[in-house]
């Protein structure tokens, strides 16, 4: 079955530290995207990707990085993680005519 | 800037009652919606795509597009209490696929 999963599902980290957020999908879909959802803000996009090798800042890409090291992998990085980033996040690919977005079951993450 | 509304941001129904959600977009050239049901902590699931004016119908799910008015709508028949969750409406271009525009979102609750 085709599936966007994500590891961890929880985190737990210390203001400082080194977070990385992991995301495959066995969509063979070009495009992968990396939100986050925050109570009255909704969905907002950090990352997204056109492919292995590309990474592309979406609204809000300030304190993360990205990187897209194969067609299924996509991950996010937090190199120094701070209590503002403790949030849900939502790993998601996509493709095909019309580019509906199949998404991961989240990775609450929180930064203390 | 694409912006999307939904309303209301709380539905409370009886099993059997019919739902309906509504969302407001304020650029009409967009011509991709989509509706996502999210279940409390859990990702999101596509119920219904539509891009063109008219009615989309996915089992229980109906979506209706006017571009004029600038509104798409969720109805919900025979709504049970599984349905219960946060509905989210999802507003892109093909012009520009990856900039997909959330609302917030509408907190179904469906009693027995």
């Amino acid at each position: 079955e085709a599936a966007v999963t994500q590891s961890p599902r929880n985190k737990v980290a210390v203001t400082g530290g080194k977070v990385t957020l992991s995301c495959n999908q066995t969509n063979n879909h070009n495009n992968m995207y990396w939100y986050r959802q925050d109570t009255g803000h909704g969905l907002r996009l950090i990352h997204y990707s056109y492919g292995a090798g590309s990474t592309e800042k979406g609204d809000i890409p300030d304190g993360y990085k990205a990187s897209r090291p194969s067609q299924e992998n996509f991950s996010l990085i937090l190199e120094l993680a701070t209590p503002s980033q403790t949030s849900v996040y939502f790993c998601a690919s996509g493709g095909g005519r019309t580019y509906e977005q199949y998404f991961g079951p989240g990775t609450r993450l929180t930064v203390l | 800037q694409q912006k999307v509304q939904q309303s209301p941001e709380s539905l409370t129904v009886s099993e059997g009652a019919m739902a309906s959600l509504n969302c407001t977009f304020s650029d009409g050239t967009s011509n991709n919606f989509r509706w996502y049901r999210q279940h409390s902590a859990k990702g999101l699931e596509v119920l219904v795509s539509i891009f063109s004016d008219g009615e989309k119908e996915e089992g229980r799910f109906t979506a209706h597009l006017n571009r004029a008015n600038l509104h798409v709508s969720l109805h919900i028949r025979e709504p049970q209490p599984s349905d219960s969750a946060v509905y989210l409406c999802a507003v892109s271009d093909d012009t520009n696929a990856y900039k997909v525009i959330f609302g917030k979102g509408t907190h179904l609750h469906v009693l027995p």
